[in-house]
């Protein structure tokens, strides 16, 4: 089964310090990525993927996705945190059984502080 | 700016009754998801459609939840009858038939069963 892990509960960074948001995928093929943040009481947003290409992916917000195939790894990242940037952050990949459903991870929480 | 919509956003209601909510899909969109959030599961996937066909409900209680498509501007999920389990906030999601498989959510519908 297509799966993705998100090793860390909660992540805590200071304002202005580059994060890391860790997730690792278990894929048979190609996998397809995607990272989505939820704010308090509001659903998710789509923040960007990975499909092929460059390992470097770009998305909304100023964050960017570094795509490791021997790793077996997607994690999000930024180079300077906000605070405005706490929220709960999801990993995802394509369900290559269905074709079009999403396997999300557990969430990781942000905490950025001031 | 197109989005998915979800009524009503808030519902509570005593154990036993029926309940409906409702989800319109970005227009042209045509494969749609439920999903329920709780703090113990996290996200689940309930069931979705495309072109408005039931393409897989496993995630759904069967002997109480339902859900259909209408029309392709209309999808909405049905407990009957609710109990206090089914506390959770639903998210409805759409994504285009074309594309990169990327999801956008609703706002959310969020029950207590009392």
């Amino acid at each position: 089964a297509q799966s993705v892990a998100q090793p860390e509960d909660q992540v805590n960074v200071a304002e202005g310090n580059p994060l890391t948001v860790k997730c690792t995928y278990s894929v048979s093929g190609n996998p397809y990525l995607f990272w989505y943040v939820q704010y308090p009481n509001r659903g998710l947003q789509f923040l960007l993927k990975y499909i092929t290409g460059d390992n470097l992916v770009k998305g909304s917000y100023g964050f960017e996705a570094e795509f490791n195939k021997s790793q077996t790894s997607f994690h999000l990242k930024k180079p300077s945190a906000l605070v405005s940037d706490s929220a709960l952050y999801f990993c995802a990949v394509r369900d290559t059984n269905s074709g079009y459903a999403l396997n999300f991870g557990k969430g990781t929480s942000l905490l950025v502080t001031p | 700016d197109a989005r998915v919509t979800q009524t009503p956003r808030h519902k509570v209601t005593e154990m036993g009754q029926e309940v409906t909510m409702r989800c319109q899909p970005i227009l042209g969109h045509n494969t749609v998801f439920w999903y329920r959030q709780t703090m113990m599961q996290g996200l689940e996937l309930l069931a979705y459609f495309r072109n408005r066909a039931p393409l897989d409900d496993s995630g759904m209680p069967k002997d109480r939840f339902s859900a259909e498509m209408p029309d392709a501007t209309l999808a909405t999920l049905k407990i009957q009858p609710s109990e206090p389990r089914d506390s959770a906030v639903y998210f409805c999601a759409s994504r285009p038939g074309t594309g990169g498989y990327e999801q956008y959510f609703g706002p959310g519908t969020r029950l207590t069963v009392t």
